[in-house]
């Protein structure tokens, strides 16, 4: 079954730019599915980042869209964020999460990282 | 922007007892609403999406109710594994959202 791994610098400087990517095996990024970004700050809830499908479609997080950029490689399987000013209030653990396109909720999950601005 | 209240924050029941867990939206989420299970230090798990449809594998004791600006999601007879928080989220207008959550404990 389709697995997602996220990888990035868990430490990044206050004004600098978060960069993760999420590596998709078990299935094909460009299958009918959105590829989507979430983070979770220490001990709060879940907030949505963005989402991309495999064609290059993507949407934002309107309170974060100045600041965020999803990207795809299909020829790697893999999808990335880029968060760029960061503070510490971008800290928290990242998710990669599958939505596909006939649901409406994220089926499958990576098992996120933690990334830290200090 | 779509905004959802999960009510209560904390809910404190016995297992063998039934729970019944609120998602109220701020205008129609048409039924585009799904249910999370989350335990410590683990991604969330889907439960319900498309406001009633059990995901893959997840037992017959939850369900998912609802329409328009009001879901609920029962857990009919809780199990010791069910205590965690519960995120409902809608997926609307190319946009989502989560709500703030609701912590199961243990009584």
């Amino acid at each position: 079954q389709v697995q997602l791994q996220e990888s990035g610098p868990g430490l990044v400087k206050p004004s600098g730019t978060l960069s993760l990517t999420c590596a998709v095996s078990g299935g094909s990024i460009s299958s009918d599915n959105w590829w989507n970004w979430v983070r979770q700050p220490p001990g709060k809830g879940l907030e949505w980042i963005a989402d991309i499908y495999h064609r290059g479609t993507t949407n934002y997080n309107p309170s974060l869209q100045s600041r965020v950029t999803i990207s795809v490689d299909a020829a790697k399987n893999q999808f990335f964020l880029k968060l760029s000013s960061v503070t510490a209030a971008d800290t928290a653990v990242y998710f990669c999460a599958r939505v596909p396109y006939t649901l409406d909720g994220f089926d499958v999950w990576g098992q996120g990282t933690v990334v830290t601005v200090s | 922007e779509i905004v959802l209240t999960q009510s209560p924050a904390t809910l404190s029941l016995s297992p063998g007892e039934r729970a019944t867990l609120s998602c109220r939206a701020s205008q129609s989420v048409s039924g585009y609403l799904a249910w999370y299970q989350q335990k410590p230090g683990q991604a969330p798990r889907l439960l319900i999406y498309h406001a009633s449809n059990r995901a893959t594998g997840i037992p017959a004791r939850f369900s998912g109710s609802g329409s328009g600006t009001d879901y609920t999601l029962t857990i009919s007879s809780l199990e010791p594994e069910d205590f965690a928080v519960y995120y409902c989220q809608q997926r609307n207008n190319w946009s989502i959202t989560f709500g703030q959550g609701t912590r199961l404990e243990i009584k």
